[in-house]
């Protein structure tokens, strides 16, 4: 099984709105990945999680703060977005982190927009 | 720097011939992956092949191989007997193997029109 999951598909929230979006995957893997990605551009690294911990944050702007409450769980929580934040945000993870051998599986992603 | 290269904006072929999908790295590192993805419409990021800088021979899996050329610095992936379901965005990535600089890189990405 290779299935990263990732909840909700579709995201419409205003300026004001906290919401949250949700990646789960059951493969035993130790690093959890956040992407974002803008229309036909290549996914940009937000922020890795390695064995439950903060590894790399890309100075993200603080409206997008991540949470990883277990090894199978990676949160994205979003306050105060701003249009420019719509986007396709990517789940990934793979089996560890801090090698150059291991690939990515990736969630289908969700489609945020900000109105 | 601009680490991954692919310099194809667009590609056609038309089905059950091959195509190859040129992309081209730099990095000092010894150690070094390299990966390519397929992003159908949908989204999601499909792990095709990996090349890991120490292999000797060219990856493959099934209708996929990696063309690796390590003097050239370059990794290009030749998809054969295209089908109409490889119509997608290709993605080329590299993960360098030095501690603490491990996060992957894309490349711009190829999107590949397979005609029938």
């Amino acid at each position: 099984d290779t299935e990263v999951t990732q909840t909700p598909k579709h995201l419409v929230m205003g300026m004001t709105n906290k919401k949250s979006l949700k990646c789960e995957q059951h493969m035993g893997h130790r690093a959890m990945y956040w992407y974002k990605q803008k229309a036909k551009k290549p996914p940009e690294l937000m922020f890795v999680y390695s064995y439950e911990k903060l590894s790399i944050n890309e100075s993200v702007p603080s409206r997008f703060s991540p949470e990883c409450p277990n090894s199978s769980l990676l949160n994205l929580h979003l306050h105060a977005l701003q249009p420019e934040d719509s986007a396709l945000y990517l789940c990934a993870s793979s089996y560890m982190f801090g090698t150059d051998s291991y690939e990515q599986y990736f969630g289908p992603g969700t489609r945020l927009t900000v109105t | 720097a601009q680490k991954i290269t692919q310099t194809q904006p667009g590609m056609f072929v038309q089905e059950k011939e091959a195509v190859t999908l040129d992309c081209t790295y730099d990095t000092s590192d010894p150690s070094y992956g390299l990966f390519w993805y397929k992003q159908p419409s949908s989204g999601e990021m499909i792990f095709l092949i990996y090349q890991g800088s120490y292999d000797q021979q060219n990856a493959t899996e099934g209708r996929y191989s990696l063309n690796f050329q390590k003097a050239r610095k370059s990794a290009n992936l030749v998809i054969s007997a295209s089908q109409l379901g490889d119509s997608a965005m290709y993605f080329c990535a590299m993960r360098e193997g030095r501690v603490g600089n491990n996060d992957m890189r894309f490349g711009a990405g190829t999107r590949l029109t397979v005609k029938p």
